[in-house]
């Protein structure tokens, strides 16, 4: 069954215990992408990769790292979380990006709370 | 840069009722557009998409949207919703050659058997 998976699905940590979700992804996708969902503001990116060994920032990447070193892998770290990381984030999968592309293959998310 | 706005943020209609939610983009030049639906509890989920061609997409559980260039549009309408309809809508921009897809705020509906 092609999907992307994320883990863990929920955590709550503590202020600068360093942690890491998790994505994956069995659809041979090049592009993957962090989104974190917040009330009232809607889904915006984190960071996203259009290959291995390719990241770029979106448009919140503050306090978070990725890495892309094999493909259907892109997990998201927290080095340092502080409570305003508190959120549900998905990670987000796509065959590219440009003309007649860019639809989104959702993960089912990871609820965060950082106390 | 690309950015989207919906302009209704909460939306409550009784069963069978017409739904239009409204999507505007800012982005001038060739785009891909998107609906996502978010059940309660769940993932994104996408619901139709807009490439080319006829501008009026037909997309899962009876939804379609109508892409209007001239006004940087692409409103989601479904004659008859139902209970089940209740979710979180989504309108989603990916400009050509950008990398990124920008999603608006959302509008959740709430449909009242």
């Amino acid at each position: 069954e092609a999907q992307v998976t994320q883990n863990p699905r929920y955590l709550i940590t503590v202020t600068g215990k360093k942690l890491t979700v998790t994505c994956s992804q069995n659809m041979n996708h090049e592009y993957m992408s962090w989104y974190r969902q917040d009330p009232g503001l809607g889904l915006r990116q984190i960071y996203y990769s259009m290959n291995v060994e390719v990241t770029d920032k979106g448009d919140v990447p503050e306090g978070y790292k990725v890495s892309r070193k094999e493909k259907r892998n892109f997990p998201l770290i927290l080095e340092s979380p502080s409570p305003n990381q508190t959120s549900l984030y998905f990670c987000a999968s796509s065959p590219g990006m440009g003309l007649a592309t860019g639809e989104l293959f959702f993960g089912e998310g990871s609820r965060l709370t950082v106390l | 840069a690309q950015s989207v706005s919906q302009h209704n943020h909460h939306v409550i209609l009784s069963e069978a009722a017409s739904l239009e939610l409204g999507c505007n983009y800012s982005y001038g030049g060739t785009v891909n557009l998107f609906w996502y639906v978010q059940y309660p509890g769940q993932h994104l989920q996408l619901l139709l998409k807009y490439f080319s061609g006829d501008p009026l997409v037909k997309g899962i559980k009876g939804f379609e949207a109508e892409f209007i260039k001239s006004k940087f549009s692409f409103n989601l309408r479904k004659p008859s919703v139902q209970w089940s309809d209740t979710a979180e809508y989504f309108c989603a921009v990916n400009s050509g050659g950008y990398q990124k897809v920008t999603f608006g705020i959302g509008t959740k509906l709430q449909v009242i058997p």
